[in-house]
């Protein structure tokens, strides 16, 4: 059966640091990935997606970048945090092709002070 | 661009009794597909119910089903015997068929369900 791990699950950082954000998926190959953002506990933002290694595509543009270096890796970054990236980040995966539901992660916690 | 609507910002039940969440959608599309996901206090994601938009027959699974109207675009979801554990914030979300939109879900901004014992 194929699972989703994100981490950090908390994290706590100071305006002006870097961030690193992981997730990794085992048990398919070649999954679509997608990064999203949920603010105040509300909709979800689609932040990058992409369809393969070294392929990433951005929704909205912004402080944050994202990575693709392995197919079951995904990575999201930024140089320097900002107030405003607070919120809960949560990343997803889906099939190529049927139905395409999204299995999600656990979500990390971000916090920029 | 497709957009979801779920115009109730918040829903409440007694435990066992039936709750319908509603949630309408915009596209020009023919070839679709719909989700109803669940976000529990813990915030992981998950899948409750998915329908295909060529079937005509609504989903169902377990004590979740649903109400598909695709020519009014309308997509409800029906929790029957609500239980406590069902207590989280319901997201709709669409997805258009074919290659170009890789996958992506729009969502809807959420209903936060609340059932009471």
């Amino acid at each position: 059966s194929q699972t989703i791990h994100q981490w950090p699950a908390t994290l706590v950082q100071p305006v002006g640091s870097p961030l690193s954000l992981e997730c990794t998926v085992e048990g398919t190959s070649n999954p679509n990935l997608y990064w999203y953002r949920q603010a105040a506990g509300r909709g979800l933002q689609l932040l990058f997606y992409s369809v393969g290694i070294g392929q990433i595509s951005s929704e909205v543009p912004q402080n944050l970048s994202a990575s693709r270096p392995q197919d079951r890796q995904f990575i999201l970054s930024s140089k320097k945090l900002l107030l405003s990236d607070s919120g809960f980040y949560l990343c997803a995966w889906s099939v190529l092709r049927g139905t395409y539901e999204q299995y999600f992660g656990p979500g990390t916690r971000l916090t920029v002070t | 661009a497709q957009t979801v609507t779920q115009s109730q910002p918040e829903m409440s039940v007694q435990e066992a009794e039936t709750v319908t969440l509603s949630c309408t959608y915009d596209t020009s599309e023919n070839n679709y597909y719909l989700f109803w996901y669940k976000q529990p206090p813990s915030r992981q994601m998950i899948l409750v119910i998915r329908q295909e938009a060529y079937k005509q027959q609504n989903a169902t699974e377990n004590r979740f089903s649903v109400n598909f109207q695709k020519a009014a675009k309308s997509f409800s979801l029906k929790i029957s015997d609500s239980q406590l554990g069902d207590t989280a914030m319901y997201f709709c979300a669409f997805k258009a068929a074919g290659g170009t939109s890789y996958g992506k879900l729009t969502f809807g901004q959420g209903t936060i369900l609340t059932v009471h014992p």
